[in-house]
């Protein structure tokens, strides 16, 4: 059975620090793992995903990197602002649905 | 590109009322996912369609959930009676197909059972 778990739950950094944010899963054959920020309240926004065949994938100040024989993913976000506050989830998927982790609530401290 | 639209985004209800989610997804995605969302979790599937197939439904408490997609596109989502720990964000989700494809996911309704 896959679990995702992302580590730690809360995050707190002074705006300008880069974030660095962790997502570990048990079965490290994936088809891909998927970065996604969530608003208070909201849905879920796609922010990265990651192919089983890359390392790593990047997109503006993010940059996400994968590790599938460590069942790592890191999700780094350069030079962090205030609006980058939220609660960032990794997911999986396991056939056709996606397992994912509890994530990580993110505040940037102006 | 239309994103996955989702309405009421809000809706606040006594427990033992009944509620009914409604869910349009990007067009030409063929499959359809709703998920459970609790504060402080993860999304949790309850329910995958492939066209106006139902693929997956075993995590969805039957006796009080429904689901149905008619004509393969628009879903909705009931809930008869609702309580307490119904309380949650539902999230739609659609991917053009089912296996290893990314999902794109819509605003949600927060669902609050009083």
């Amino acid at each position: 059975k896959q679990e995702v778990t992302q580590i730690p739950a809360a995050l707190s950094v002074p705006e300008g620090e880069n974030l660095v944010l962790n997502c570990s899963f048990t079965d490290s054959a994936i088809y891909n793992l998927q970065w996604f920020r969530q608003d208070p309240g909201k849905g879920l926004t796609s922010l990265l995903l990651i192919q089983s065949s890359q390392r790593e994938q990047t997109s503006g100040r993010l940059n996400a990197s994968l590790d599938k024989s460590s069942g790592r993913s890191t999700l780094y976000i350069a030079a962090s602002q205030p609006g980058d506050s939220a609660t960032y989830l990794c997911a999986v998927p396991v056939g056709y649905k996606l397992s994912f982790g509890a994530g990580t609530t993110v505040t940037v401290r102006a | 590109e239309a994103g996955v639209a989702q309405s009421p985004r809000y809706k606040i209800i006594e427990k033992r009322q009944s509620v009914a989610f409604w869910c349009n997804p990007i067009s030409g995605h063929a499959t359809l996912y709703w998920y459970q969302q609790i504060l402080g979790q993860g999304p949790k599937l309850l329910i995958q369609f492939q066209n106006n197939g139902v693929v997956d439904d075993s995590q969805l408490p039957k006796d009080r959930f429904s689901a149905e997609r008619l004509k393969g596109v628009d879903s909705t989502l009931k809930i008869q009676p609702a309580k307490l720990e119904d309380s949650a964000v539902y999230l739609c989700a659609s991917s053009q197909t089912e296996q290893g494809n990314e999902q794109y996911f819509g605003p949600g309704t927060r669902l609050t059972v009083t």
